[in-house]
């Protein structure tokens, strides 16, 4: 893997459905893991970093996982709700670079 | 609220217009970055400063020429663009290079 890819590219649910994303990343220069939202008009903001294989963490109703030997993280969503509809962008960075994913753009119908 | 501060929120220039997106962060962040970020693509990093030094340039070309005054500053001056660098231009900025980012609202730039 080269470069960073999200999966899927987007996602309609209902509320209250659980849902994930994946982000796959090289292994090369790696240093952290970076999830973000990105609500329309608005701009990216943090859920969380993490570096260590095995990680995990959570915030709220969302929380997300890290293996780095073979490089992906899964973002999980519980009882997803309208306000949870935005862009989640994944991203990894190491040797001041931060590579960006296309994101995966989620949907979710009250 | 986004504690960067990014100037203009829109841009319509010509080919041969010379104008300046700008940015602003008072968090004491050492770390300040420029992404360009087209409709369904992932950002794509431009720029990384590291303690007002250029640290990164992503083989960008010259018509864009980044400048941090100081710590707090970053400016991207445009020169001589195509139509194909019209796009949402982001800044962000960390404490730490490889840190969590902090996001501008992003600077919606139309090359006519």
């Amino acid at each position: 893997i080269l470069n960073v890819e999200q999966s899927p590219q987007s996602l309609h649910v209902q509320e209250g459905d659980s849902t994930n994303f994946t982000c796959s990343f090289p292994s090369s220069n790696f240093y952290a893991l970076h999830w973000y939202r990105w609500e329309t008009a608005k701009s990216p903001e943090a859920l969380f970093v993490m570096t260590l294989n095995g990680d995990e963490k959570k915030k709220g109703r969302i929380s997300a996982t890290l293996n780095t030997k073979e490089g992906y993280s899964y973002l999980y969503i519980k009882g997803s709700q309208p306000e949870d509809s935005a862009t989640y962008l994944c991203a990894s960075s190491g040797g001041f670079k931060t590579i960006f994913g296309a994101g995966t753009r989620l949907f979710v119908k009250a | 609220d986004t504690e960067v501060t990014q100037t203009p929120k829109h841009l319509v220039m010509g080919m041969t217009n010379k104008k300046s997106l700008k940015c602003e962060q008072h968090m004491g962040h050492r770390a300040m970055y420029w992404y360009k970020q087209k409709a369904k693509k992932p950002p794509e990093l431009m720029f990384v400063y590291s303690y007002e030094k250029l640290s990164i340039n992503e083989s960008v070309p010259s018509r864009f020429s980044p400048e941090c005054p100081n710590s707090s500053l970053l400016n991207l001056h445009l020169h001589a663009l195509q139509p194909e660098d019209s796009a949402l231009y982001l800044c962000a900025s960390s404490r730490g290079v490889d840190g969590e980012l902090f996001f501008g609202e992003g600077s919606r730039l139309t090359v006519l």
